[in-house]
């Protein structure tokens, strides 16, 4: 089986400009949900999806900070414009309908100058 | 607001100890309570756990869920260098709609 995959690994960009993160959850797997993890804390959720309907988003920055699951499947967060605070690695993890555990994604690491 | 804390937040052990870490939280409508091992980027999972009292086993890694004290312990035996990692603390609140993590403990197992 498949895991979930994410890309890119690694973006370094200036404060100011634009990312987008890309995250395809295992087959099968209704529910996604993207972290950003802060170096020396636990992941902090961002937004939770249930196929491509928003559970939780109570703690993801909308003012700069958007995801999406068009087709219930493959998910996209973007950050616009970055700030050097966003510096973190972004999970993508998924699990299926039913059950709490979460099978998490390598992570992208972003590094904001 | 929905928390968990997990301790100690640091432990150096030589291979062959046995490790205790802790976790306690406070979070509404409580789920269920899962233990993820962290080596270098992705969090791995390890255990879920619903009901009180029932331990689970997997190898030399035990974890046990204490409702009543809003709290868990993960236990690790004969522990090895390659246990050398951050243990993470999740709990599900609000009917699985709401998930917080813990900030983790980082092990390490010196030979």
């Amino acid at each position: 089986e498949a895991g979930v995959a994410q890309s890119p690994r690694y973006k370094i960009i200036e404060k100011r400009q634009s990312v987008a993160f890309w995250c395809n959850p295992i087959s099968g797997h209704a529910t996604l949900y993207w972290y950003q993890q802060i170096l020396g804390q636990g992941p902090k959720l961002l937004i939770q999806f249930q196929n491509n309907g928003v559970v939780d988003d109570s703690q993801l920055p909308k003012d700069r900070f958007s995801a999406e699951r068009l087709k219930g499947v493959d998910s996209t967060l973007k950050i616009q414009p970055a700030k050097l605070e966003d510096s973190a690695v972004y999970l993508c993890a998924s699990s299926s309908s039913g059950t709490d555990t979460q099978y998490f994604g390598p992570g992208t690491r972003l590094t904001v100058l | 607001e929905d928390k968990v804390v997990q301790s100690p937040l640091s432990l150096v052990v030589h291979e062959g100890d046995t490790v205790t870490l802790n976790c306690s939280y406070e979070v509404t409508n409580f789920r269920s309570l899962l233990w993820y091992k962290q080596e270098k980027k992705a969090p791995t999972f390890l255990f879920m756990l619903t009901s009180s009292g029932i331990e689970k086993k997997s190898g030399r890694l035990s974890s046990i869920l204490d409702k009543k004290e809003l709290s868990s312990i993960l236990n690790i035996t004969a522990t090895q260098t390659g246990d050398s990692a951050i243990y993470l603390c999740a709990v599900a609140g609000n009917y699985g709609q709401n998930f917080v993590f813990g900030p983790g403990t980082r092990l390490s197992v010196l030979p």
